[in-house]
């Protein structure tokens, strides 16, 4: 399995900051990655794939970057609609596909 | 627009079979050049893909959990199921089916159901 270590598992923040998010694979996925958005009592949404393609309809504060096995998601001023917990998935193994552990995002 | 929704049972015994439905409306599952997915969260914790099947019936599961899971269509009423065999509390989670926006490929997941809560106790 590639395994997907998110950091920080929690992170607090106030609005208006710039926040990055880290996802590192356990080997090389290429830039077959999502990220997604998840709130209490949701679905998760998506947000980014192939690592950095927005989705549509996703405000462009929301921004991924790179490519083998290291990731991040920035948020470049978290507004109060971000708190939420983030989570990385690889698609580049389907034996299985994986998550990441998330990240909470929560008001400081 | 595509919507998916979940439904079931929300209690299962231990050693039972979990059974779960996914409704799909606004695309045919038939027609549709898509993988139907589903994906699973206990309670508090983080995602896990358990497998997803082609409009063609080919299937890929999670190997953490295939020898207990069967995901199959019916194409005469447009869902999709999930059935696990001999569950135990560990399966406890809220189950999402979902769909990758792009076709023939099982990647990432634009769709999601409002997902289903099953919890098993006796």
């Amino acid at each position: 399995d590639i395994q997907m270590t998110q950091s920080p598992s929690t992170l607090s923040a106030s609005v208006g900051d710039r926040v990055t998010i880290t996802c590192r694979a356990s080997q090389s996925i290429s830039n077959l990655l999502a990220w997604y958005q998840q709130k209490p009592g949701k679905a998760p949404k998506l947000l980014i794939y192939k690592a950095s393609s927005l989705e549509s309809g996703v405000p462009s504060r929301f921004s991924g970057t790179g490519s083998g096995t290291e990731f991040t998601l920035t948020i470049s001023s978290l507004q109060p609609d971000d708190f939420a917990t983030y989570y990385c998935q690889q698609y580049s193994d389907f034996s299985p596909l994986t998550f990441g552990g998330g990240t909470n995002v929560e008001i400081k | 627009q595509l919507q998916l929704q979940e439904s079931g049972p929300g209690l299962v015994k231990p050693s039972e079979t979990l059974s779960l439905t996914c409704t799909v409306s606004g695309a045919s599952i038939s027609r549709s050049s898509h993988y139907w997915g589903w994906i699973r969260q206990p309670p508090g914790k983080g995602l896990e893909w358990i497998g997803s099947i082609y409009y063609s019936g080919t299937t890929y599961y999670n190997p953490s959990l295939k020898s207990r899971v069967t995901i199959s269509l019916d194409t005469s009423k447009n869902q999709f199921s999930l059935k696990l065999r001999s569950v135990t509390a560990a399966d406890t989670a809220v189950y999402y089916c979902v769909r990758p926006g792009i076709m023939a490929t099982i990647g990432y997941f634009d769709f999601w159901g409002q997902g289903a809560l099953v919890t098993v106790s006796s």
